[in-house]
């Protein structure tokens, strides 16, 4: 069936280290997916998007891939502070779903001292 | 930026009573908001789509009688729980699109304990 999943619940990266946090998606009719970073008791928060006419795009030390041949998705956080400690999650959108953004299952990233 | 606000942000309530959730758009008019919960350690899981002046449309399994939508203007919409039962108890999310999916805002959520 459809879905947007994660490969790993929590990933541990040490502070000044990159992170990288996976992504893969079964349904090849998506055409937009984003990543969200949610905090503690607070809804989510647009981090970066790309549309599946990219595999790449750059923003404020985050890079979003795309690989459509193996449908995944990643998200690269460079530098990682403390800061970045929160839940992440990808999310698809189809042009057909009437805009409606359906989220994975999330990534908790732990940053170590 | 463009805000949506969520009210209350907390809420504690006795089984068989009705709670409202409010979800403003402060800044931009919302022609679609929609509802999502999120249970712990879970994802969000969207409830519904409810449209400015028109009925909501509801996802799969999410009970329309159980959950009412109102979204009356073009900067407010409202759920509420009907008849809470402890299962319903859970964190409750609601965005707003302002002008296509790169721009859904999303609530703070509401928490909604019933005891």
């Amino acid at each position: 069936g459809e879905s947007v999943g994660l490969h790993l619940p929590t990933l541990s990266v040490q502070e000044g280290d990159n992170s990288i946090i996976n992504c893969a998606y079964s349904n090849s009719a998506s055409d937009y997916f984003i990543w969200y970073k949610q905090e503690s008791g607070k809804g989510p928060q647009f981090i970066i998007d790309i549309r599946s006419n990219m595999d790449k795009r750059q923003g404020q030390r985050v890079t979003v891939l795309l690989n459509k041949t193996v449908k995944h998705l990643s998200l690269q956080i460079a530098a990682t502070q403390p800061g970045d400690s929160a839940v992440y999650f990808c999310a698809e959108n189809k042009a057909n779903r009437d805009d409606k953004i359906i989220f994975g299952k999330g990534t908790r990233l732990h940053i170590l001292p | 930026g463009a805000v949506v606000s969520q009210h209350p942000s907390w809420v504690i309530c006795k089984s068989g009573t009705s709670v409202k959730i409010e979800c403003r758009s402060l800044d931009f008019q919302a022609t679609t908001m929609f509802w999502y919960r999120q249970f712990p350690k879970q994802s969000l899981m969207l409830m519904a789509t409810s449209n400015e002046g028109s009925k909501a449309t509801y996802e799969q399994g999410v009970e329309k009688d159980k959950f009412l939508i109102n979204h009356a203007s073009l900067t407010l919409s409202t759920l509420t729980v009907t008849s809470a039962h402890p299962e319903d108890s859970s964190f409750y999310i609601c965005s707003a699109r302002d002008s296509g999916p790169a721009t859904q805002h999303f609530g703070d959520g509401t928490r909604l304990s019933i005891l």
